[in-house]
C-alpha cells in the first residue's frame, strides 16, 4: 500500500495570509489526525477527523481549522497567518484504534 | 489533560551497548503506548507499541515495558548501532480517541 502523503512539502508565506494542507490517508484508512510540530512545543494534537467528522479538537484557536472529504482525504487551513505559526505539519492515518502512520509533512514558514 | 514526560532529553550510547528511554503519564484511561523514530527532515516512525493488557513487547533489538500501576513505560534498545542515532519520541492514547499526546522527545547518538 502506498503512503500517507502531504502536499505541498514546504510552503513559505507571510503574515496575515491564509494556507491549505492537504493528506491523503492509507487506503482503508478512515481517521485523519493533524500535528504540528515545533523545535519549542515539540509534536501537538491540532484535531481528528474520522468519516468527515471533527472527532477530537486541541487546543488551537479558531484559526486552525479542517475538513475531510469522503474518500478520506483531508485538509488543514490556517488564517491570518502570525509568524508562531511556522512550523512542520504532519498528518497521520489510522484504522480505527489501530496504528498511526506519519506523512512527510508540509514544512511551513511564515515570514 | 493527559501529561507525558520523557527522560532523559539526550542520550549518548557506545556502539554495541543498550539504551533505556523512560515516559510517564497522568491519565489512567490511556491504554496505548507507541514509539516513534524520528530521523532528520523525516517523518516520525512507528517502531513499537504497547497496549495495556500487556506488560512487554520485543521485536529483534527493540523492546517495550509497560507498568500500569506507576503509569510509565520503557523502550529499550540492545546492541545499539550507528542506524539508531535518532530522536525518539513516547506518546499516549486513550481508550476510544485517536489523539496522541507526546513526550518532548530523546536525542540518542550512537558513538562507533
Amino acid at each position: 500500500k502506498a503512503g500517507v502523503t502531504q502536499t505541498p512539502r514546504y510552503l513559505i508565506k507571510t503574515r496575515g495570509q491564509q494556507v491549505t494542507l492537504s493528506c491523503s490517508p492509507i487506503s482503508g484508512h478512515r481517521s485523519v489526525s493533524w500535528y504540528q510540530q515545533t523545535p519549542g512545543q515539540g509534536l501537538q494534537f491540532l484535531f481528528e477527523y474520522f468519516s468527515e467528522t471533527q472527532r477530537n479538537k486541541g487546543n488551537f484557536p479558531g484559526r486552525f481549522s479542517g475538513r475531510q472529504f469522503s474518500n478520506s482525504r483531508s485538509e488543514m487551513n490556517v488564517s491570518t497567518l502570525e509568524l508562531g505559526d511556522s512550523a512542520l505539519y504532519l498528518c497521520a492515518s489510522s484504522w480505527q484504534g489501530y496504528e498511526q502512520y506519519f506523512g512527510p509533512g508540509t514544512r511551513l514558514t511564515v515570514t | 489533560g493527559e501529561n507525558v514526560e520523557q527522560h532523559p532529553s539526550t542520550l549518548s550510547v557506545q556502539e554495541g551497548d543498550s539504551a533505556v528511554i523512560k515516559c510517564t503519564y497522568s491519565d489512567s484511561a490511556s491504554n496505548y503506548f507507541p514509539w516513534y523514530k524520528q530521523e532528520l527532515g523525516k517523518r516520525p516512525q512507528l517502531i513499537i507499541d504497547i497496549r495495556s493488557n500487556v506488560g512487554e513487547k520485543k521485536d529483534q533489538r527493540i523492546a517495550v515495558t509497560l507498568n500500569k500501576t506507576a503509569k510509565h513505560f520503557s523502550l529499550h534498545i540492545t546492541e545499539t548501532q550507528p542506524e539508531d542515532s535518532a530522536v525518539y519520541f513516547c506518546a499516549v492514547r486513550p481508550f476510544g480517541n485517536e489523539k496522541l499526546t507526546f513526550g518532548t522527545g530523546t536525542r540518542l547518538t550512537i558513538i562507533p
